[in-house]
This record gives C-alpha cells, structure tokens and sequence, in this order.
C-alpha cells in the first residue's frame, strides 16, 4: 500500500490564483481530512468527509473548497490565494480499530502565497 | 473546546540521555495517541492507548495513559540521534456519532550526538 499519498509536495503561488492539492489514499478508509500546520498553531482541520459525496467544515474552512466523489481522492482547492494561507498542508484518513481511530497523514504539501 | 497542552515546547538533550514529555489536559478521552513528525514530513502513529492506567512500550519508549484519561506521557530511554522530531500527541472524543481528534502543539525533541 502507498498509504496516503499527496501532490504537489511544494508550490509557490501569487495572490489571488488558484489550485487544487491533490490527496488520495488506498487503504479504503472513508474518513479522510485536511489540516493545515503552522508554527506555534499546531495542526488545524480545514475540511473533512466521512465518506464519498458528503464532506463538512472543520475549525479553519474559509477560503478553502473540498469534494469527495470517490473513496480514494480528496482533494483541496484554493479559490484565490491569499498570503495568510502560506503553510503546510497534510491530508490524512482514518479507520476503526475498536471503540476509537487511528489516522494516517500524508506526507504533505508546503505551500508559499506571495 | 478540549484543548491538549503539551509540555516541554522544546527539548534539546545529549545522547544518551532519559527524557519525559507531557500531554494534559481538563477533558477526559476516550483514547490518547502520540505521533512523531520528522522533518519535511507528515506525523507518523506510534501508538494509541485507551485504557486508563495503560501502559505500551515501543523499544526505547514508553508510553503511559493518566487514570483519569485526561494525561498521557512519553518517556525516552537513552535517546538517539533518530529520536529527533516533532512529538505530537492526540486525544480521541466522541461527540454523538462523530469522533474527534484534539492534537497539542507538540514537543520538538532534538537529540545531539
């Protein structure tokens, strides 16, 4: 298994374009999210689904659009990138073991807005 | 909002040396993982303990669940080079049909030779 895979692994981009961070992962877990990770904010969570064609927001979703069509892909899209969107991004699923999850992160993209 | 506070923020120790980091918070869980995360790379699952009291051991590391399952440590023995990273724990919460993973900031453990 590839586990959780992502692309690109860096990207520059200047204020206001868009572009879409791919995700997928072929373990079948259902869960998947994406997080966002920033110095001395930790690990945020932008969008999650917990299966294909439904997906919600989580803490920080402004700015960002997600979609799940298939179990395997979800990807992320910038709508018109913005400087305080320069960060680290991990998507990552998860699967029951018991009463509780255990998640996997890919190996995420470092996004810079300028 | 649970909230996980994760203590040291940062460590830097020789090798060799023993260390312990904390995770605590005011909210019970119904399970405690920890990560570690390299650099340039995502977090990586060490373990999950759900039992309170509950004690795992990962070669040189041990890993300890608060009776009361709001804390969690992790304890080094004699740390190497490759111990190095980010060390991020997480604490697991149902919320009706939902499951929540809460992460800390971490502890960014450097281990010199």
């Amino acid at each position: 298994n590839a586990g959780v895979t992502q692309t690109p692994k860096f990207q520059v981009l200047k204020t206001g374009q868009s572009m879409t961070l791919q995700c997928a992962q072929d373990m079948n877990h259902e869960y998947m999210s994406w997080y966002r990770q920033d110095p001395g904010m930790g690990l945020r969570l932008i969008h999650y689904s917990v299966g294909a064609g439904i997906t919600d927001q989580g803490e920080v979703p402004n700015g960002y659009n997600v979609s799940r069509s298939t179990t395997e892909d979800f990807p992320l899209r910038l709508l018109s990138a913005a400087p305080s969107q320069t960060s680290v991004y991990f998507c990552a699923s998860r699967h029951r073991v018991g009463s509780n999850y255990e998640q996997y992160f890919g190996p995420g993209t470092r996004l810079t807005v300028t | 909002t649970q909230l996980l506070e994760q203590s040291p923020q940062f460590l830097s120790i020789q090798e060799g040396e023993n260390l312990t980091v904390y995770c605590n918070s005011s909210s019970v869980f119904s399970s405690l993982q920890w990560y570690r995360q390299e650099p340039g790379e995502g977090p990586v699952l060490l373990v999950t303990v759900v039992t309170g009291g509950e004690v795992k051991k990962l070669k040189r590391l041990t890993f300890q669940f608060g009776d009361a399952r709001k804390d969690s440590s992790l304890h080094i023995t004699a740390a190497q080079p490759g111990d190095t990273g980010l060390y991020l724990c997480a604490g697991g919460s149902w919320g009706g049909s939902n499951y929540k993973l809460t992460f800390g900031k971490g502890t960014l453990l450097t281990v010199n030779p």
